[in-house]
């Protein structure tokens, strides 16, 4: 069972700044990896798939990197909608696992 | 227009068993590539991923719950079936489904449902 670490678990910012996140798997997952954002009492909303490719109709401001055990997500200039939870998540297995989330605040 | 929405009970005793479904419209699950996955989030806390089955009735588990899981499909009712047995207070949680894309994520989620286990 792969395990998928995020650090950091909270996160406090201002809009403008430029945030990262980082997620590491227990073993190499290649690109096999996916962020999503969500917010208080609404369902996960895909951000990037496949480690760095941009969901149509994301933001640019949104990107990923990363491969084999450790990736990044990065928001270069935050904005006030963007204040939520990110989750990572593995789909290189046969069974898939997210990580325990970030939650980005304002400060 | 995709669209995925959760239906069942919202509350469920110890011991018992769940069943929830997703019916969902503006795909076909008899579409190679497709799927529909669970997945839950107990208040306050992460998402875990619990299920995933494919246009070819594939099927896919997380490991630690594996033994209370069933996923089946009905493609002509366009709907989803979950099944969990010897539902416990730790299960409490919204559970979600969603559609599988070509590149392998869930880029639409139903509003998810909330479900209570207690006696």
């Amino acid at each position: 069972d792969i395990q998928m670490t995020q650090s950091p678990s909270t996160l406090s910012a201002s809009v403008g700044d430029r945030v990262t996140i980082t997620c590491r798997a227990s073993q190499t997952i290649n690109n096999w990896l996916a962020w999503y954002q969500q917010k208080p009492g609404k369902a996960p909303k895909l951000l990037i798939y496949k480690a760095s490719s941009l969901e149509s109709g994301v933001p640019s401001r949104f990107s990923g990197s990363g491969s084999g055990t450790e990736f990044t997500l990065t928001i270069s200039s935050l904005q006030p909608d963007d204040f939520a939870t990110y989750y990572c998540q593995q789909y290189s297995s046969y069974s898939r696992s997210f990580g325990q989330g970030t939650k980005l605040e304002i400060k | 227009q995709i669209t995925l929405k959760e239906s069942g009970p919202t509350l469920v005793k110890p011991t018992q068993t769940l069943t929830l479904t997703c019916t969902f419209s503006g795909f076909s699950l008899s579409t190679s590539g497709v799927g529909v996955g669970w997945t839950r989030q107990p208040p306050g806390k992460a998402l875990e991923w619990l299920a995933l089955i494919y246009w070819d009735d594939d099927k896919r588990y997380s490991p630690s719950l594996k033994s209370r899981l069933t996923i089946t499909k009905d493609t002509s009712k366009n709907q989803v079936v979950l099944i969990m047995t010897n539902m416990d207070p730790v299960d409490t949680a919204t559970y979600y489904c969603a559609h599988k894309a070509g590149h392998g994520n869930f880029d639409y989620w139903g509003q998810g449902a909330l479900v209570t286990v207690s006696s």
